[in-house]
């Protein structure tokens, strides 16, 4: 079964960068799609993007390229980054295996944006 | 950007009652080469992720009960619950994975009568 530990700052203030991390255990990295979906509080989902081992990084172009996704097959493990955060980056942060749909998601992650 | 619209935005079901979700993409998103609708339904309750109970537009994942079912192909698609239960109240995606940017229905909340 996989599953998906994620974690990360929770309040950031304006122009700084987000930066989450979800560990892998049940998977290999290797071996899948990773990809991070935000959800902003009493709203619907957005996915932010996609990597995969020795595969393209797909990003949403809603980002406007604030947004680093990574893997670290040594620890199992993949991260986000989105720089630059506003009030509107203020969201529930989930992680996810992309095996075409998404099947397993980490249990999320609020980050709120304030000053 | 595939957009996806789901109808209605929320309904109140009887217990025992079936239970219809719109969705529609703004283009097909049957693919050609292997005949396949890349159209996924989620469920989401308070405070958790959502879990996956149909892809490929129609196959159920595994442990979901069989009154959940999904149809369609091309550009209009369906979920069905047969016969709600109290624990079906929660809100319900739609999701295309034909291109990216992946995207999702703006969700339907269904709620007990």
């Amino acid at each position: 079964q996989v599953q998906l530990q994620q974690w990360g700052a929770g309040l950031l203030k304006p122009s700084e960068t987000l930066s989450l991390t979800c560990a892998v255990s049940g998977a290999s990295l290797s071996d899948d799609y990773w990809s991070w979906i935000r959800q902003p509080p009493g709203k619907g989902l957005e996915w932010l993007g996609e990597t995969i081992l020795g595969g393209t990084t797909t990003y949403n172009p809603s980002l406007m390229g604030r947004v680093i996704m990574s893997l670290d097959t040594s620890k199992n493990h993949f991260s986000l980054e989105l720089m630059s955060v506003t009030a509107a980056d203020t969201a529930v942060y989930y992680c996810a295996r992309e095996v075409d749909h998404f099947d397993s998601w980490g249990r999320g992650t609020l980050v709120t944006v304030s000053s | 950007d595939i957009v996806m619209t789901q109808s209605p935005d929320s309904l109140a079901v009887s217990l025992g009652e079936r239970a219809t979700i719109n969705c529609k993409s703004s283009q097909s998103v049957l693919h050609s080469s292997n005949n396949k609708n890349y159209l996924a339904w989620y469920q989401q309750k308070p405070r958790q992720p959502p879990k996956v109970l149909i892809y490929w537009a129609s196959t159920r994942e595994s442990g979901v009960p069989d009154r959940f079912s999904g149809g369609g192909s091309g550009t209009d698609f369906t979920l069905t619950i047969s016969s709600l239960q109290a624990e079906d109240a929660a809100v319900y995606y739609c999701q295309q994975y034909y291109s990216a940017p992946r995207t999702f229905g703006q969700g339907t909340k269904v709620e007990i009568k």
